[in-house]
């Protein structure tokens, strides 16, 4: 079955700090793989995606992430964090089982604050 | 280019009674799936709606009903409320095929008493 870890369920950079969020899954097969951000009540919005092209992928607001096969890992990065940055982040992966409509299988969340 | 749209934005009901979300796909996506999200909690998949049907489901039990209309639009009914059914309810569309990438509206805020 896939699921997916994130490690540590909170991080607190400076600003102007590196940003880096941690996530591991599990799968059977090639996964395509998520990061989703959610500001303070509002819904989720999609930061970048893996979905078996280039293994270093570019998302918005300068977050990019990495598939790293043989670490089953695919954490976000960012170089330099700005406030605006502080939020809860989710990874997910999706379920290779279920054909064309695949559904999404979420880690728990990190949140991430980002200090002055 | 409108996007993921829910109604309504806040609900309190009480326990035992019912309650129907609704969501309106962003234009041109045909698939809608439901999400539930406690506090401090990721998103739980619901199901999923395609063509009129729930095509997926996730472990939610039957007061967990669904509904999707010729015009993609859908709604997530919960019968006999519990206080665990408390939470943030959230709605993503997505294009057959594509249903990996979704797009969510804000959510509606469901607090039962």
């Amino acid at each position: 079955a896939q699921s997916v870890t994130q490690l540590g369920s909170h991080v607190s950079v400076s600003e102007g700090a590196l940003v880096l969020l941690r996530c591991n899954y599990s799968s059977s097969v090639p996964p395509y793989l998520f990061w989703y951000v959610q500001y303070p009540n509002q819904g989720l919005q999609l930061l970048l995606k893996y979905t078996s092209a280039a293994t270093l992928v570019k998302g918005i607001n300068g977050f990019e992430a990495e598939f790293k096969k043989s670490e089953t890992s695919f954490h976000l990065t960012k170089p330099s964090a700005h406030m605006s940055d502080a939020a809860e982040y989710f990874c997910a992966v999706s379920d290779p089982g279920a054909g064309n409509n695949r559904k999404l299988i979420w880690g728990l969340g990190t949140s991430l604050a980002v200090n002055p | 280019d409108a996007g993921v749209t829910q109604s309504p934005t806040h609900l309190i009901k009480t326990r035992g009674q019912q309650v129907t979300l609704r969501c309106s796909p962003k234009s041109g996506h045909d698939t809608v799936s439901w999400y539930q999200q406690a506090l401090g909690q990721g998103p739980q998949f619901i199901f999923q709606y395609y063509e009129e049907e729930e095509r997926q489901r996730g472990n939610f039990p039957d007061r967990f009903s669904g509904h999707q209309f010729p015009n993609y639009s859908s709604e997530l009914n919960v019968n006999a409320l519990l206080l665990g059914d408390s939470a943030l309810y959230l709605c993503a569309s997505s294009l057959t095929g594509l249903a990996y990438e979704q797009y969510f509206g804000p959510g509606t805020r469901l607090t039962v008493t």
